[in-house]
């Protein structure tokens, strides 16, 4: 399978933990998105890598909330002091970088994040 | 506020029926609408429309946008059950790469 791919599927935690998702993309793809989504919202843009560049950081990404590309291709995204406000589907994406502007985002399956 | 605004949220229909969804937006400077199909998992890739008033069609699915107007539509015809699913509509802008969502329509088709 070539896909994105994600890891952990499933992450129970207790408030105040750190946790951290990877996400692996599809291969040759230089950019990688990070969303979050909430039961019955639309996925919600965090940050953007191209390559190992973060590039955009939306201003829902608090200080707890870090992400890394360090050789451009799988990610990380670390949650600091968890919060029962946290629990979500954190969705990984990414799409070749095709010249032209073309933006098909691929996701990946999800890491659903249940803080207790 | 919502800068895409999808509609209607919940649909129901029978297996065969034609249904359309709305997805309109607000965004400055627009590069590409995109539809994508979001069952119990991760949304799947439907349709990306830059250009007003070109059709995408793939099997029994079709998506026209309209850059005047703002709009877009998802056209799903003899519809299956198969297709239940949230159908989200995202739009990205020039100089930005992040996708900004609405928050999808559920379609529920029943035999």
């Amino acid at each position: 399978d070539t896909g994105v791919s994600q890891d952990p599927r499933h992450k129970i935690t207790k408030r105040g933990q750190n946790v951290t998702f990877r996400c692996d993309p599809i291969s040759e793809h230089n950019r990688l998105y990070w969303y979050r989504q909430t039961l019955g919202q639309g996925p919600e843009f965090l940050t953007y890598f191209q390559n190992e560049a973060q590039l955009e950081k939306s201003r829902l990404l608090s200080d707890r909330f870090s992400a890394e590309r360090p050789k451009g291709s799988f990610s990380t995204l670390e949650i600091q002091r968890t919060e029962q406000g946290d629990s979500a589907m954190y969705l990984c994406a990414s799409s070749s970088g095709l010249a032209g502007g073309r933006n098909e985002q691929f996701f990946g399956p999800g890491t659903r994040l249940t803080v207790l | 506020e919502d800068k895409v605004v999808q509609s209607p949220l919940s649909l129901v229909v029978h297996e065969g029926d034609t249904v359309t969804l709305n997805c309109s937006y607000e965004v400055t400077n627009f590069r590409s609408l995109l539809w994508y199909k979001q069952e119990k998992k991760a949304p799947t890739f439907l349709f990306m429309l830059t250009s007003s008033g070109i059709e995408k069609k793939s099997g029994r699915l079709s998506s026209i946008l309209d850059k005047k107007e703002l709009f877009s539509i998802l056209n799903i015809t003899a519809t299956q059950t198969g297709d239940s699913a949230v159908y989200l509509c995202g739009y990205s802008g020039a100089g930005s790469y992040q996708l900004t969502f609405g928050k999808g329509t559920k379609l529920s088709v029943i035999p």
